[in-house]
């Protein structure tokens, strides 16, 4: 069983849908939580860190995570076109040590 | 907002050759330094954790004598691949952990190397 799940997609959606992204983990010493987004051929640009179990809200973007599920999500409301990307859950352990991430998750958003 | 400035962005070298990818860290100073490989449409792989002032710590499986890492300061991070071969073509990132003012994992914008 990997560290992290994440379906890799890909997922297609009309512009204005609500888009919901999801990760599931194994390790319970995970303790905090981040999404990234890519476009193609670029660094990953961080979207959401949250620390905690609850929601955190940053516009149009609701980082959700659930730790006595093991399980995170990323919504995204009012998609547009330019949020056409790979969203990587990543996570970690106490003392900022490396990342686990996530297979990503393409996502297309059609006008 | 922290900024990791990573050279060159694309690179293309003949089999046989060295490459070297620079990360720097702007405005932040990176102790720490993650150097992960990205395949075509799959996520990202770390293949090495840089340390100034200390040797690299590399994960299971990475040559480290063909994926040579240097942390010379605080803020420049090399990874150099030695003797290239098709195969080492890939997508090459960088990242710095975060620091006291820095919040979340910062990475470089990627260097796509191609072997010919």
């Amino acid at each position: 069983q990997k560290e992290v799940e994440q379906d890799p997609g890909p997922l297609s959606v009309p512009e204005g849908a609500i888009v919901s992204l999801n990760c599931t983990y194994s390790n319970s010493a995970f303790q905090y939580f981040m999404w990234y987004r890519q476009y193609s051929r670029k660094g990953p640009e961080l979207l959401m860190y949250t620390y905690s179990s609850g929601n955190k809200e940053d516009g149009r973007f609701t980082a959700q995570v659930d730790k006595s599920s093991k399980y995170i999500s990323l919504f995204i409301r009012d998609s547009q076109p330019s949020d056409s990307a790979t969203y990587l859950c990543a996570m970690g352990a106490g003392g900022y040590n490396k990342l686990i991430f996530g297979a990503g998750t393409r996502l297309a958003v059609h006008p | 907002g922290a900024v990791v400035s990573q050279h060159p962005s694309r690179v293309i070298c003949k089999s046989g050759t060295s490459v070297k990818i620079e990360c720097r860290s702007l405005d932040f100073q990176a102790t720490t330094m993650f150097w992960y490989r990205q395949f075509p449409k799959k996520s990202l792989m770390l293949m090495a954790t840089s340390n100034e002032g200390s040797k690299a710590t590399y994960e299971q499986g990475v040559e480290k004598d063909k994926f040579l890492i240097n942390h010379a300061s605080l803020t420049l991070s090399t990874l150099t691949v030695t003797s290239a071969h098709p195969e080492d073509s890939s997508f090459y990132i960088c990242s710095a952990p975060p620091d006291r003012e820095v919040i979340g994992y910062t990475f470089g914008s990627g260097t796509r190397l191609t072997v010919v």
